[in-house]
């Protein structure tokens, strides 16, 4: 049972840099989700799919980007890294089923430092 | 909009005292809540849950009820242990939006042996 596996589990970047955070998950599960985790604040919405081809913003969405060609796969692309984004990043999924009231599954989280 | 507020911590405990970590919530229409469990250096794992007025969602020996009248969703455990060390997230999902958790500022708790 792989469930939501995120990829790598820690990097470093330089200031201006670019990388992108992978995401995958073996459930079938409609609904991906990015959060990052930030001390003091619990996790904040960067941004969410509710299916392949379909993306929108959640609470946090600037500086990142994000596509979803296919039902398994959510990368998260930091396009200019910045200090202000060192922090751990989790992905996370669910089923649209039971009106919206099934869990979300997390992956172990990305932890991000911007130098 | 939806909120979360959690109990600040950091909350200390010897092992087997009685465990309280409040929540309570703000949000429209009906929502879901969940109590989720992070060990260190790991994701967020599905503690407990509740979908509705009054329903008690129970996990290795933490509990928690669903309170419309208090909006609230305490979590409590009569007796810790030092693996239950971790932090404690409370989160509510509203309007059958699966796709966005609100999430409480986290709670650590710390047992001591």
């Amino acid at each position: 049972n792989a469930g939501v596996t995120q990829t790598p589990k820690f990097q470093v970047l330089k200031t201006g840099q670019s990388m992108t955070l992978q995401c995958a998950q073996d459930m079938n599960h409609e609904y991906m989700s990015w959060y990052r985790q930030d001390p003091g604040m619990g996790l904040r919405l960067i941004h969410y799919s509710v299916g392949a081809g379909i993306t929108d913003q959640g609470e946090v969405p600037n500086g990142y980007n994000v596509s979803r060609s296919t039902t398994e796969d959510f990368p998260l692309r930091l396009l200019s890294a910045a200090p202000s984004q060192t922090s751990v990043y989790f992905c996370a999924s669910s089923s649209p089923g039971d009106r919206g009231r099934l869990p979300q599954h997390f992956g172990d989280g990305t932890r991000l430092s911007i130098l | 909009g939806d909120s979360v507020t959690q109990m600040e911590g950091p909350v200390t405990l010897s092992e087997e005292a009685f465990l309280t970590i409040n929540c309570t919530y703000t949000a429209t229409g009906y929502p879901s809540l969940f109590w989720y469990v992070q060990y260190p250096g790991e994701g967020l794992q599905l503690l407990l849950k509740a979908t509705k007025a009054d329903d008690k969602g129970s996990n290795k020996g933490f509990e928690a009820t669903y309170r419309k009248e208090t909006t609230s969703f305490h979590l409590e455990k009569g007796s810790v242990q030092v693996s239950d060390s971790a932090v404690y997230f409370c989160a509510l999902k509203s309007g059958g939006s699966n796709y966005k958790l609100t999430f409480g500022k986290g709670t650590l708790l710390t047992v001591n042996p």
